[in-house]
């Protein structure tokens, strides 16, 4: 079974500093991986996913990831992080094949921004 | 884009007392619609997923007699909670996927009391 590790539960940065959040997956088999973030008393909205080609994927609000296979990460990062950016945002991870499979989330990172 | 409606979007209800929860694709049809519930301060727990017109999957530990789910067809899954009680108390999340992906719906924020 495919799992999703976030080591950082919170992250606190200052407002138009870079912030990165990471998320390491381990699965035998190829995966889909996705960030969602989620505003408080809110559902999931998805930022980003990364299915097949380019390592490089870019999402919605300036938040780009990168899917590094040989290290079995998928972190999140923006250059430049706003006071709305507050949020908490999950990595999340499905099997790869055989049409749509349940989604695996990792335990969130609370990003704070501080003006 | 692909929009899920779910509702309601929170509800109070007394112990004993049962509650269903409602799960609309609005512009696609999804074949499959996931539920997950999410403890305050924790991740999203899938408790089952529904393909419509056949029976529930559940995950190992959810109760399926006390968390009835229905796939009445392509665009509504409905999550019943029944006989709740206050350990309840969460936040219910359902998910459908279509040809965009999977789409979340806003949630439910369920209070037993």
């Amino acid at each position: 079974a495919q799992s999703v590790t976030q080591l950082d539960s919170q992250v606190p940065v200052f407002e138009e500093a870079p912030v990165e959040l990471r998320c390491n997956y381990s699965s035998s088999v190829s995966v889909y991986l996705f960030w969602y973030v989620q505003y408080p008393n809110q559902g999931l909205q998805l930022l980003l996913k990364y299915l097949s080609g380019s390592t490089l994927v870019k999402g919605i609000n300036g938040f780009e990831a990168e899917f590094n296979k040989s290290q079995t990460s998928f972190h999140l990062r923006k250059p430049s992080v706003h006071i709305s950016d507050t949020a908490e945002y999950f990595c999340a991870v499905s099997l790869g094949s055989g049409g749509y499979q349940k989604v695996t989330f990792g335990t969130g990172t609370k990003l704070q921004v501080i003006p | 884009g692909a929009v899920v409606s779910q509702h309601p979007s929170w509800v109070i209800c007394k112990s004993g007392t049962s509650v269903k929860i409602e799960c609309r694709s609005l512009d696609f049809q999804a074949t499959t619609m996931f539920w997950y519930r999410q403890f305050p301060k924790q991740s999203l727990m899938l408790m089952a997923t529904s393909n419509e017109g056949s029976k529930a999957t559940y995950e190992q530990g959810v109760e399926k007699d006390k968390f009835l789910i229905n796939h009445a067809s392509l665009t509504l899954s409905t999550l019943t909670v029944t006989s709740a009680h206050p350990e309840d108390s969460s936040f219910y999340i359902c998910s459908a996927t279509g040809a965009s992906g999977y789409t979340f719906g806003s949630g439910t924020r369920l209070t037993v009391v």
